[in-house]
């Protein structure tokens, strides 16, 4: 079975300081991850995904994200927060063979000048 | 290329009308799925297409939703009998598939309903 688990609802950073959005995850085995990014009023858009190759994962727009077995995570970052960067954020899992990916409730990232 | 559609963009009814929201998924794409995003929360799975036919149709939240898909394609969500609750913006996915892999999925800019 598979779910995943976003820690926060809500992150507020200033612009210019790092980002850091945190997603656990439970899977089976061999999962793949997601993290996507949905402005408001538009559709959800992928920033990145992990499927087994490296743990190191980038992204579009600066962001990365690292796969830690051990940890069953995979947090979101980015050095320096653009205003740009304010979204919902929604981490993804998905078992090998599954059709159906989990989603997470979603972080809101808000960001100051 | 062309991404995935869906129309209309906005849907005002009132309760107790049937609707009908389309998505026209990216071509080649064999799996397409339905959400719901109610104001301020997370992604509600409403079911998933393989072809045409349709394996899970878990999500759906009541008798009153159906949903179609012809010719590998075009797919139409219909709500009959409308309630206030039915109220969202109803997001529609497609991705391609396989039983090894896990693709990502391409999303509409979604159809908001609103039923007064």
């Amino acid at each position: 079975a598979q779910s995943v688990t976003q820690l926060d609802s809500h992150v507020s950073v200033s612009e210019g300081t790092p980002v850091l959005l945190r997603c656990n995850y439970s899977s089976s085995y061999s999962p793949s991850l997601f993290w996507y990014v949905q402005h408001p009023n538009k559709g959800l858009q992928l920033l990145l995904k992990y499927t087994s190759a490296a743990t190191l994962v980038k992204g579009i727009n600066g962001f990365e994200a690292e796969f830690k077995k051990s940890e069953t995570s995979f947090h979101l970052t980015k050095p320096s927060a653009h205003m740009s960067d304010a979204a919902e954020y929604f981490c993804v899992v998905s078992d090998k063979g599954s059709y159906i990916p989990t989603f997470g409730r979603g972080t809101s990232l808000i960001v100051h000048p | 290329g062309a991404g995935v559609s869906q129309s209309p963009s906005n849907k005002v009814t009132e309760k107790g009308k049937d609707v009908e929201l389309r998505c026209d998924p990216i071509s080649g794409h064999t799996a397409l799925y339905w959400y719901r995003q109610s104001l301020g929360q997370g992604l509600e799975f409403l079911i998933y297409f393989q072809g045409n036919s349709a394996p899970d149709k878990s999500g759906l939240p009541s008798d009153r939703f159906s949903a179609e898909r012809t010719g590998g394609s075009v797919s139409t969500l219909t709500i009959q009998r409308t309630q206030q609750e039915d109220s969202a913006v109803y997001l529609c996915a497609s991705s391609l598939a396989s039983a090894d892999y896990s693709y990502e999925q391409y999303f509409g800019p979604g159809t908001r309903l609103t039923v007064t």
